[in-house]
């Protein structure tokens, strides 16, 4: 079975860092790309970022760009998204999802900003 | 740039059919997308995958009462013999050098 598992949410002060971490399991995961989707309360669903199955090719909204950086680790099966100078905006549940017609979602994990 | 367009809202009876569109900006026409069920309080769960012939493939478990079809711009999405729980809201999404989605349409039943 393919599941997603986020972790690393958590309640952090403006300007504040944190790593959220996705651990993949049933599928081979050097194989697909994987992106991180973030959902405001009450919003739309927002991509966020997205990594190639080797990780060799990143990619980023704007808005996050040059604050948040994406990795994984093949040998662990396991996404990071690393999340610098958060703002109050960056308030959201994370989600890990797999592809790029995004076919199988995490559960989310939630990152609260705010002092 | 690749933007997609949905209804904010839409509403059918309990049994009924209904049919959500999804358009996709100009230039863009012969992509692909990808519909997606986020239920109150749940996470999104994928439906289906439509490519611009109306083919699709479904993820696992989706019920038969869930199918897309295409043309030119437009994809849709039609849920027959309407239950309850398919209360929810339906994004469409794509990609390109990213992930785009469309901003969702919450649908009702009646």
């Amino acid at each position: 079975e393919v599941q997603l598992l986020e972790s690393g949410g958590g309640l952090v002060q403006p300007g504040g860092s944190l790593r959220l971490s996705c651990a993949a399991s049933g599928f081979t995961f050097n194989n697909y790309v994987m992106n991180w989707v973030r959902q405001a309360p009450g919003k739309r669903l927002e991509w966020v970022s997205g990594i190639s199955g080797s990780g060799g090719s990143t990619y980023y909204a704007d808005s996050v760009k040059g604050r948040f950086t994406i990795s994984r680790d093949n040998s662990k099966n396991t996404l990071y998204l690393q999340m610098n100078s958060l703002r109050s905006e960056d308030t959201a549940l994370y989600y890990c999802a797999r592809d790029r017609r995004v076919d199988c979602w995490g559960q989310g994990t939630l990152v609260t900003v705010s002092s | 740039q690749l933007v997609l367009t949905q209804s904010p809202s839409a509403s059918a009876s309990l049994g009924a059919s209904v049919k959500l569109t999804c358009t996709l900006s100009s230039g863009h026409s012969n992509y692909a997308i990808a519909w997606h069920q986020q239920q109150p309080e749940r996470g999104p769960r994928y439906l289906l995958k439509l490519n611009t012939d109306g083919s699709h493939i479904k993820g696992d478990g989706i019920p038969d009462r869930f199918s897309g079809s295409s043309s030119g711009a437009e994809r849709y999405l039609t849920i027959s013999s309407l239950q309850s729980e398919d209360e929810a809201d339906y994004y469409c999404q794509t990609w390109g050098t990213g992930v785009v989605f469309g901003g969702g349409t919450k649908l009702t039943v009646l």
